[in-house]
């Protein structure tokens, strides 16, 4: 079955900086990527995805980018702010049986002022 | 507005006991899922459920049973609680089944603390 994989656990940016978070997938036939924010102590949010029929896509200070080729799909955020502190998970749709959604461990994202 | 309401918000358990965690959703969704969230293990599924009255297995489904009465309810039943169940559980729905599952809807998790 997929597996996905999110390499950083932690991740320390200063206000207003970029930060990138990556993931990586082994299902060569999973086609959709969401990724969900949670505070301390919440539940997930969803913030933004991205289907496999493109390779980018952005929203607001959110970007996806995803490679097929490389089985590989990360989360941009720039000009960040204290308030996108939080773990974020990236998962995958498992294509096959379930369909459920596969996650990464989390990231937990610093914002320093 | 459309949610998934989970209950208790937290728990104490003994060892041995027996522990059922529930779910609600008004989303008039198809699918509900339970998920337990370790420290650096993201969520792992645990049941999952397309339709009431029927319930399937997850990735880690030993030491857990579930049961779907209706289209609204699904619940987390541990038989025999056991330390290693210490775990935030989030359940979750969704509408379909397949690509593009966006409208997939958190409950705010129950804390277990079993001792």
């Amino acid at each position: 079955g997929e597996k996905v994989e999110q390499h950083q656990s932690t991740l320390s940016v200063r206000e207003g900086d970029s930060a990138v978070i990556n993931c990586t997938y082994t299902d060569t036939a999973s086609s959709y990527f969401p990724w969900y924010k949670q505070e301390a102590g919440k539940s997930l949010h969803f913030v933004i995805d991205i289907r496999s029929n493109v390779d980018r896509k952005q929203s607001q200070r959110l970007t996806v980018l995803l490679d097929k080729k490389a089985k590989r799909f990360s989360l941009h955020i720039t000009a960040t702010q204290p308030e996108d502190s939080a773990i974020y998970f990236c998962a995958a749709i498992q294509s096959s049986g379930s369909w459920q959604l596969i996650f990464g461990s989390g990231t937990q994202l610093t914002v320093m002022p | 507005e459309a949610a998934v309401t989970q209950s208790p918000r937290s728990k104490v358990a003994v060892t041995g006991g027996k522990v059922t965690l529930s779910c609600h959703q008004t989303n008039n969704h198809d699918y509900m899922y339970w998920y337990r969230q370790d420290t650096g293990h993201g969520l792992r599924l645990i049941h999952y459920s397309y339709v009431a009255d029927s319930t399937e297995k997850g990735d880690i489904p030993d030491g857990y049973k579930a049961s779907r009465p209706s289209q609204e309810n699904f619940s987390l039943i541990l038989e025999l609680a056991s330390l290693s169940q210490t775990a935030v559980y989030f359940c979750a729905s969704s509408s379909t089944s397949g690509d593009a599952n966006s409208d997939y809807t958190f409950g705010s998790g129950t804390r277990l603390l079993v001792i």
